[in-house]
């Protein structure tokens, strides 16, 4: 079945250091994929997406390129700041044969906490 | 994109009873979703709520545990049935918008005792 996998956390950084979190998938059809974030105490926000290979996700400095030779989808950011640390979940979602639809089911990767110190 | 609310946002309950959380959206969508976060683990998808029709379960989670209800485009329920601790998790809504993308509601966080 389809599956999402991530690096362990905690992932701890300096203020202004460069971030990798790295996703990988095992998926059939063609998935779109996901970066969510949870901030402390709050709910879960979209935070950059791509729907086809090659394409690459953006959004408040950070990034992600659907790799799909790699089954990658890897989440940058050139500098973090304090304000960044969090909870970040790779997701995919299944969709349609050719991409004109989505199935909306997602699934999830396991998370990584990422702490930020000034 | 959607606004999505959920009463309550948390509630401590006894072992045994029933809990029913609402989930708002202030506009019409067609796919509803409740997912779980159990404590310090990931999402998992619970079932999509249908309008119209039974909600679709996925595999280890039945009707008689989580009944759902969909009466209308902008409305869901869920019902965390005859509750032991292991139910303490956070429940939240979501629903499709657009083509790809699906937005959370802020969760009901569920402690059971």
């Amino acid at each position: 079945g389809n599956s999402v996998t991530q690096m362990e956390g905690p992932v701890t950084l300096s203020e202004e250091a460069f971030l990798t979190i790295n996703c990988t998938y095992t998926a059939t059809g063609y998935p779109s994929l996901f970066w969510y974030v949870q901030y402390p105490g709050e709910g879960l926000q979209l935070l950059l997406k791509a729907t086809k290979a090659d394409d690459k996700g953006s959004n408040k400095g950070f990034e992600a390129t659907y790799r799909k030779e790699t089954t990658s989808f890897h989440l940058e950011k050139g500098s973090v700041q304090v304000s960044d640390s969090a909870v970040y979940f790779c997701a995919l979602s299944e969709n349609s044969m050719g991409g004109s639809s989505n199935t909306g089911k997602l699934i999830f990767g396991q998370g990584t906490t990422l702490q930020v110190k000034p | 994109s959607a606004v999505i609310s959920q009463k309550p946002s948390r509630d401590i309950c006894q072992r045994g009873t029933s809990l029913t959380i609402q989930c708002q959206v202030d506009s019409q969508v067609t796919m509803m979703f409740w997912y779980r976060q159990q404590p310090g683990q990931s999402l998992t998808l619970i079932a999509t709520a249908n309008q119209g029709s039974e909600a679709t379960y996925e595999s280890g989670f039945v009707i008689d545990k989580f009944p759902i209800s969909r009466p209308n485009l902008t409305f869901s329920t869920l019902t965390v049935s005859n509750m032991s601790p292991e139910d303490s998790s956070i429940y939240l809504c979501s629903v499709t918008w657009g083509k790809y993308e699906q937005y959370f509601g802020p969760g009901t966080r569920l402690t059971v005792t």
